[in-house]
């Protein structure tokens, strides 16, 4: 199947727990989006890694690159309810147009 | 900043019926791009734009026009809407390039139903 085609995973933890999402991609790309998509909203990008770098943080998230294995993830520390979202990971091949998306997380925090 | 402006919000056809998104930016953006979304699912790229006038099919094209007249506006046509096909469709540009890859802009999205 496409990717985009398949459902959305889904990750349910507790308020205050670590989570991490995965992403494998199919085709050499020089940088990862991690997007995030709220109810009703467009997604929106919280974090990028580039092909040079293996790992990248922001705040409470971190993403991690291997490009040998074709594969990222993104981790969220110390999760609270507002980070209840659903998380895609993007690759555009070698700085291309061509923007594809990752099959997605659906993650939800509770108290 | 900037804004994605997709209209209408919520789009009503009949089976058989040509029915047109409209999307506008006012980034400056040189390239833009339609998504679809199912219930449940991930993103598919149907069309993208690098630049006024040009068109790129994506991964879902069959079924769907695109037309990038102005810099600051990209229309998908659903060529003949199918009750399968009711999903969002959301659009999005980027100023493309740079050593931070395509990050995309995205609108609210439009909803598609068919009925």
């Amino acid at each position: 199947s496409q990717w985009g085609e398949e459902n959305l995973q889904a990750l349910s933890i507790q308020e205050g727990e670590d989570v991490t999402m995965n992403c494998s991609y199919k085709t050499y790309t020089t940088v990862v989006h991690w997007y995030r998509q709220d109810s009703g909203r467009g997604p929106a990008l919280i974090i990028l890694i580039r092909s040079n770098e293996r790992e990248k943080r922001s705040g409470r998230l971190r993403a991690t690159l291997d490009t040998s294995s074709q594969s990222s993830s993104l981790s969220i520390t110390a999760a609270q309810c507002e980070d209840t979202a659903v998380y895609f990971c993007a690759t555009d091949g070698t700085g291309g147009y061509k923007v594809v998306f990752g099959s997605g997380t659906r993650l939800l925090v509770s108290p | 900043g900037g804004i994605i402006t997709q209209t209408p919000k919520f789009l009503i056809g009949q089976e058989g019926q040509k029915l047109t998104l409209k999307c506008q930016q006012n980034f400056n953006h040189d390239t833009m791009y339609w998504y679809r979304q199912d219930s449940g699912k991930g993103l598919r790229l149907i069309y993208y734009s690098i630049t006024e006038n040009d068109l790129q099919k994506g991964d879902l094209s069959e079924g769907y026009d695109a037309s990038r007249e102005k810099k600051s506006s990209f229309s998908l046509t659903v060529t003949s809407a199918q009750k399968n096909e009711m999903a969002v469709f959301l659009c999005a540009s980027s100023p493309a390039g740079g050593d931070s890859g395509n990050t995309l802009y995205f609108g609210e999205g439009s909803r598609l139903i068919v009925v």
